[in-house]
């Protein structure tokens, strides 16, 4: 069965930089919610889109955006990155209606 | 607040024998509970999960979980361990909005 993509899987990126992380959600799911994994911690929420609208905010930097696009697939677009961004970022998604989300295999970034 | 506490840390368990995975939860109104199994470097893998019903609940891998309105826990248990059942465990939280609140996260390992 078709899972959720995230792409790059690594990444490193230097203080001041700026990165982007792509999530395609698994086919039909309307629903993407992205969580971020520090070192030895559990996934904190940062943000979620339902039908390309934000649907919720948790604890996600001013420097941090997002968006979900017409194909539903999703962006986290980071600026100005420090070092305690490097963690784990996971997407997860979800189906109307549907409770459980269904993770990606996350996007490890590392800031140097 | 919304929260979960897994209590443990890490639990040992010898192969073929019960295991067992203590969550708590604090939420307002009816929980929807779930729990997550994250191996090394992978994605978190949804288990099963909690919406109404029979409080027992049976999910992937001959994983269960009991929810306990009164005590407020959602314990997760397998009747005979594997090795291969080492993993990170998350147990979660969704409220109305739909964001899931994980645990601590317990490491459980199986030893032969």
């Amino acid at each position: 069965a078709a899972g959720v993509i995230q792409s790059p899987r690594h990444l490193i990126k230097e203080k001041r930089e700026t990165a982007t992380l792509k999530c395609y959600p698994i086919p039909r799911h309307d629903t993407v919610y992205w969580y971020q994994q520090g070192p030895g911690q559990d996934p904190q929420f940062l943000i979620s889109f339902y039908e390309k609208m934000q649907s919720d905010k948790g604890s996600i930097p001013d420097r941090f955006s997002a968006q979900q696009f017409s194909d539903y697939h999703s962006e986290l677009n980071m600026s100005s990155l420090e070092l305690g961004d490097s963690a784990l970022y996971f997407c997860a998604s979800s189906r109307g209606g549907q409770v459980e989300q269904y993770f990606g295999p996350g996007t490890r970034l590392t800031v140097t | 607040a919304q929260s979960v506490a897994q209590p443990e840390d890490q639990v040992n368990v010898a192969e073929g024998n019960p295991l067992t995975v203590k969550c708590t939860y604090s939420v307002s109104g009816n929980p929807y509970l779930f729990w997550y199994v994250q191996y090394p470097n992978r994605g978190l893998q949804f288990l099963l999960k909690y919406i109404t019903g029979d409080n027992l609940v049976k999910g992937s891998y001959g994983f269960e979980a009991e929810f306990n309105k009164s005590q407020t826990s959602f314990h997760l248990k397998k009747p005979s361990a594997l090795v291969s059942d080492s993993a990170l465990y998350f147990c979660a939280v969704r409220p109305n909005t739909g964001k899931l609140i994980f645990g601590q996260g317990t490491t459980l390992q199986v030893k032969p």
